[in-house]
């Protein structure tokens, strides 16, 4: 079964570039079959869709960060990627990678599979 | 963005009750809608998918209902594991948006 673990720097200073990885255990990021998301949750908040990446390197962005995100697939090392730049204080979050299935009819892309999730903070 | 308003945002109610959550979408999504349970400190999980459809391993006290625009999540018989935040989703159209969440307590 499909495992995921989000890595990265827990603190990140305002107007850097907030860089995150999604390690893939179980699978392969050179699949087909599913499609790699990230999601975030603001301190005490509720749970926002940022995108989602498939393996051929189409990407879906949320329109509110689609500036400042950048999202990849390193199948070579079968991970996957999150960078949001000129980051500010409202970007502190808890940041999950997950995935859902290529195919609508499985699961009309729900996510049934989520990292643990990791906090970064934007702080100076 | 398809808005998701969930209600009640918190209840608190005994052990053994039926606990029921509402959803309601800004505007159709067919039955593009799930929901998942969050316990302090952990990721979602999944319970129920495509409006109905129970996710494996998912005890069946867990029930889904509704289609267009109004959902309900309902909890048969309440069990003290089941506190916890459920929130819903659409999956109609992008950006995927998740309902505010429910906080559910015992009393």
């Amino acid at each position: 079964q499909v495992q995921l673990q989000e890595s990265g720097p827990g603190l990140v200073k305002p107007s850097e570039t907030l860089s995150l990885t999604c390690t893939v255990t179980g699978g392969s990021t050179n699949s087909s079959n599913y499609y790699w998301v990230w999601i975030r949750q603001p301190p005490g908040k509720g749970l926002e869709w940022i995108g989602n990446i498939y393996y051929s390197g189409s990407t879906y962005y949320n329109p509110s960060l689609k500036s400042r995100v950048t999202m990849s697939v390193d199948t070579s090392k079968n991970l996957f990627s999150l960078r949001l730049n000129s980051v500010t204080a409202a970007d502190t979050a808890v940041y999950y990678c997950a995935i859902h299935s290529s195919s609508w009819s499985l699961r009309h892309y729900a996510m049934d599979v989520w990292g643990q999730g990791t906090t970064v903070t934007v702080s100076s | 963005d398809i808005q998701m308003t969930q209600s009640p945002s918190s209840l608190s109610t005994f052990v053994g009750d039926r606990v029921t959550v509402t959803c309601r979408a800004s505007q159709t999504i067919d039955g593009n809608l799930h929901w998942y349970q969050q316990k302090p400190g952990k990721a979602p999980k999944l319970l129920i998918y495509a409006a109905s459809s129970l996710q494996s391993g998912v005890p069946s006290r867990f029930i889904g209902s509704g289609s267009g625009t109004d959902f309900t999540l309902t909890i048969s018989s309440l069990h003290p594991e089941d506190v916890a935040t459920y929130f819903c989703q659409q999956s109609y159209r992008i950006p995927y948006t998740f309902g505010q969440g429910t906080k559910l307590q015992i009393k």
